[in-house]
């Protein structure tokens, strides 16, 4: 089955400046790459996604790359302000079954 | 957009007794659902796909006799943990498909199960 591994577990950034985060997956069959945002208590929400027939997608200050060959996706998000402070995890799978990496605690300092 | 309800918010029960998570589909249909489990700072994890009208598909490691799954109708999707137990403490999500994607999902809002 797939196996996504997701880096770092924590990130700590000041405010304005960018954050990236990144995973990896095992298997090449994987066609559809979504990240989650996911606040304590709540759901996950789609921030963004990427399909393995793109490189690479941006959403005003979320940006998503794939790298197919190496098999590994990153996300990129830029200016970041307080309210970005969440947990994000990346995914991925294809059919609707997603394999999600372990997490990542971003917080945003003012 | 659609939107994917689940019932109830949260959910304290004693040991050995059974408890009943619902997910509904708003205003779409859904022939397939997802229940995913999260325990405290964790991932999530797959536990089962819901199919409407047949059996549900459970992942490895998955006991089917405990977490029982009913797809009654095209907007409900019910999970009742059996004889529950404390290491069942753990946020119970559902998903639903997109329609017109093949992949997309939009999850419910989570059931928060504590198991005295």
């Amino acid at each position: 089955g797939e196996n996504v591994e997701q880096h770092p577990s924590t990130l700590s950034v000041q405010e304005g400046d960018s954050a990236v985060i990144k995973c990896t997956y095992s298997d090449s069959a994987s066609n559809y790459f979504p990240w989650y945002k996911q606040e304590l208590g709540k759901r996950p929400q789609l921030i963004i996604d990427i399909r393995s027939n793109v490189g690479e997608k941006k959403d005003q200050r979320i940006a998503v790359t794939l790298n197919k060959t190496a098999k590994h996706f990153s996300l990129h998000i830029t200016e970041t302000q307080p309210e970005d402070s969440a947990v994000y995890f990346c995914s991925g799978g294809s059919n609707y079954k997603l394999t999600f990496g372990k997490g990542t605690l971003l917080t945003v300092n003012p | 957009g659609a939107v994917v309800s689940q019932h109830p918010s949260w959910v304290i029960c004693k040991s050995g007794t059974s408890v009943k998570i619902e997910c509904r589909s708003l205003d779409f249909q859904a022939t397939t659902m997802f229940w995913y489990r999260q325990f405290p700072k964790q991932s999530l994890m797959l536990m089962a796909t819901s199919n409407e009208g047949s059996k549900a598909t459970y992942e490895q490691g998955v006991e089917k006799d405990k977490f029982l799954i009913n797809h009654a109708s095209l907007t409900l999707s019910t999970l009742t943990v059996t004889s529950a137990h404390p290491e069942d403490s753990s946020f119970y999500i559902c998903s639903a498909p997109v329609a017109g994607t093949k992949d997309t999902q939009y999850f419910g809002p989570g059931t928060r199960l504590t198991v005295l």
